[in-house]
This record gives structure tokens, C-alpha cells and sequence, in this order.
């Protein structure tokens, strides 16, 4: 089975660009995560979804994020416009239950995000 | 995608020795834990969690021990492999409740020839 997938592994744009990372969760999971990771802060949650509806985004650093999530089988997380402190990898994952109830989230390989 | 280079803690152990993986928790009322490994250029995998009625929870060469007095974790690898090299981390949650995952900083473990 495929697990999380999502593109582009590698991401090089210039401040000011716009950046559209890309993930497709494992089919029937119900719950899709974005998470950033950062030499300063760590792995970190920035919104999740449950049946495509965001649940929470308090973790979304300010308005230049926004996360959408169409269907259940793709969701997009969008920086506009970008900086260099955006400068991160960005992990999808999904899970087939909630935080709350204990399930395992499964992770997609990354992407990394260079902000020059 | 591949772990960042975080200023993590290090543990470095011999092969074939074991290892014990520590980690502070923050709240005292999460009562659910988990612990991940991130190999480089991959996302974070589960390995085994623990709910807070148990102390002690055993898996395939790893053990998790829960001490909920200290707010302790911690994970014990058995007879270390080059494949365990990796970072390490702990996260917190609270079952039923609205809390989101919590990641701790990890630890990098080396496993030495």
C-alpha cells in the first residue's frame, strides 16, 4: 500500500514566491496533519483536517499559510507570499482516527522548502 | 524530506549494546505517549507508544518506560543495529481530549562499527 505522498520533495524559490506543497493521504484515513520542522522549534503542527474540514489551525504561523484540503485524497498547504524564514521541511500526515483517540498518524517523506 | 540539522542531544552507542533513549514530558495530564524515529530523508515513523495506565510496554526489540511521577519516558532499544541510527523523538497527548500531538526536541542516536 502507498503510504503519505507528497510533492514536490524539494522546493527552491525566491522570497515573495508563491509555494503550493502538495500531499495525498492514505486512502480511508479520515484525519490529514501538516507539520513543519525547524532547526529552531522542532516538529511542529500546524493544522489538521477531519473529513476534509479543518479542525484546528492555531498552529498556522500567520495569514501568508493557508491549508486547504478538497477532497479526501489531496490537501494543499500555500505560502504567499513566501520568506526566508519559511525555511523549513513540511510533513503531511494522516491517521485513521483522531489525536484524541490515540491513533497512530503516519508521515509522507517531507518536503523541503528553501526560502532564498 | 530528511530531518533538519537540529542541535538534538546525541547519544552514541556500540553495536550490539543497548540503548536507552530518554525524555521529559511537559504536561502532567497527558495520559498517552508515543515515540518516533525519523531516519535521514524520510518522515517521522512510529516505533511503540504507552497509555498512562501502564508503566512498562514492550515491542520488538524496544521497550517504552513510563513514569508518570517524574514525567519521565523513555525507550530502550535491544542489541543495536546500524539501521536504528536516527533521531528520536518522544510526543505527548491527551486521550479525549483537544489537544494535538506534542513533539519533544529528539534525540540523534549513532550506532558505532
Amino acid at each position: 500500500d502507498a503510504g503519505v505522498i507528497q510533492s514536490p520533495r524539494h522546493e527552491v524559490t525566491e522570497m515573495g514566491q508563491e509555494v503550493t506543497l502538495r500531499c495525498k493521504p492514505i486512502s480511508g484515513h479520515d484525519y490529514l496533519f501538516w507539520y513543519r520542522q525547524t532547526m529552531m522549534r522542532g516538529l511542529e503542527l500546524l493544522i489538521y483536517f477531519n473529513n476534509n474540514v479543518p479542525i484546528d489551525d492555531s498552529g498556522m504561523p500567520e495569514d501568508r499559510f493557508s491549508a486547504k484540503m478538497p477532497n479526501a485524497s489531496f490537501s494543499t498547504l500555500k505560502i504567499q507570499p513566501s520568506e526566508p524564514r519559511d525555511s523549513a521541511v513540511y510533513f503531511c500526515a494522516s491517521s485513521f482516527l483522531g489525536p484524541s483517540n490515540g491513533d497512530t498518524q503516519y508521515f509522507g517523506p517531507g518536503t523541503r522548502l528553501t526560502v532564498l | 524530506g530528511e530531518s533538519v540539522g537540529l542541535h538534538l542531544p546525541t547519544l552514541s552507542v556500540q553495536e550490539g549494546d543497548n540503548s536507552i533513549i530518554n525524555c521529559a514530558y511537559s504536561n502532567s495530564a497527558s495520559d498517552y505517549f508515543i515515540w518516533y524515529k525519523q531516519e535521514s530523508g524520510k518522515g517521522p515513523q512510529f516505533i511503540i507508544d504507552i497509555r498512562s495506565n501502564m508503566d512498562k510496554r514492550q515491542g520488538q526489540r524496544v521497550t517504552v518506560l513510563l513514569n508518570k511521577t517524574v514525567k519521565h519516558l523513555s525507550l530502550q532499544i535491544a542489541a543495536t543495529q546500524p539501521g536504528d541510527s536516527a533521531v528520536y523523538f518522544c510526543a505527548e497527548n491527551i486521550l479525549g481530549g483537544a489537544q494535538k500531538l506534542v513533539f519533544g526536541q529528539g534525540t540523534r542516536l549513532t550506532i558505532n562499527p
